[in-house]
């Protein structure tokens, strides 16, 4: 089983500042990584996929990084929409997928 | 465009039960793999297993073999997960995902089904 391990736990970020959120796997995903947004009592909503590709609809500032076994999930300028819990997930080697135990982005 | 609707909450003794439908509309439903996820109250996502309706195929996380069953009713484009022997910790949010293309990663989420396990 791949683990994935995301840091830091919790990052404090002032509105409109950038913060970067790291991923590291295990073992090499090669570029099979998506990373997804979750807000309170809401569904995990795609953001990132192929390590680099946005999804449909998710603004350009957030960005994705990484191949391998290192992984990077960059939100330029940050909104008040944007502070939430962010995960990354490996579809490179399943069963299982695999998700990282989240970054919670707070208001600092 | 994809949506993915689950059915309700439910409340279980330890022991039971619990069996978790997601219907979905827009799409192909056969084609693409459907998967449960769960989240613990406070805690991260956890895989659980996933088919592929068009070929009837499961897979299933080793942590649930044995008490999980995921089926799928191409006729209602319906998916269903069950999980026996229910103990306290799996009370939590059950969620359905479906991708858009073969990679398994999820566009599309179900609204979440809360499963608490209490006597």
């Amino acid at each position: 089983e791949i683990v994935m391990t995301q840091s830091p736990a919790t990052l404090s970020v002032s509105p409109g500042a950038r913060a970067t959120l790291s991923c590291r796997a295990s073992q090499s995903v090669n570029r099979n990584l998506a990373w997804y947004q979750q807000k309170p009592g809401q569904a995990p909503r795609l953001l990132i996929y192929g390590a680099s590709t946005r999804a449909t609809g998710i603004p350009a500032r957030f960005s994705g990084s990484g191949s391998g076994t290192e992984f990077t999930l960059t939100i330029s300028s940050l909104q008040s929409e944007d502070f939430a819990v962010y995960y990354c997930q490996q579809y490179n080697n399943w069963p299982p997928l695999t998700f990282g135990g989240g970054t919670k982005v707070e208001i600092k | 465009q994809v949506h993915l609707v689950q059915s309700g909450a439910e409340v279980k003794k330890p022991g039971s039960s619990v069996k978790v439908s997601c219907k979905a509309s827009g799409g192909t439903f056969s084609n693409h793999a459907i998967s449960w996820v769960r989240q613990a109250p406070g805690q991260g996502l956890e895989w659980m297993g996933g088919i592929i309706p068009i070929f009837d195929t499961t897979d299933y996380a080793q942590k649930f073999q044995g008490r999980i069953t995921i089926t799928a009713d191409e006729s209602t484009s319906t998916a269903y997960m069950e999980l026996s022997s229910l103990r306290s910790e799996d009370t939590a949010v059950y969620f359905c995902a479906r991708p858009s293309s073969l990679d398994v990663y999820f566009d599309y989420w179900g609204q979440g089904t809360l499963v608490t396990v209490s006597s």
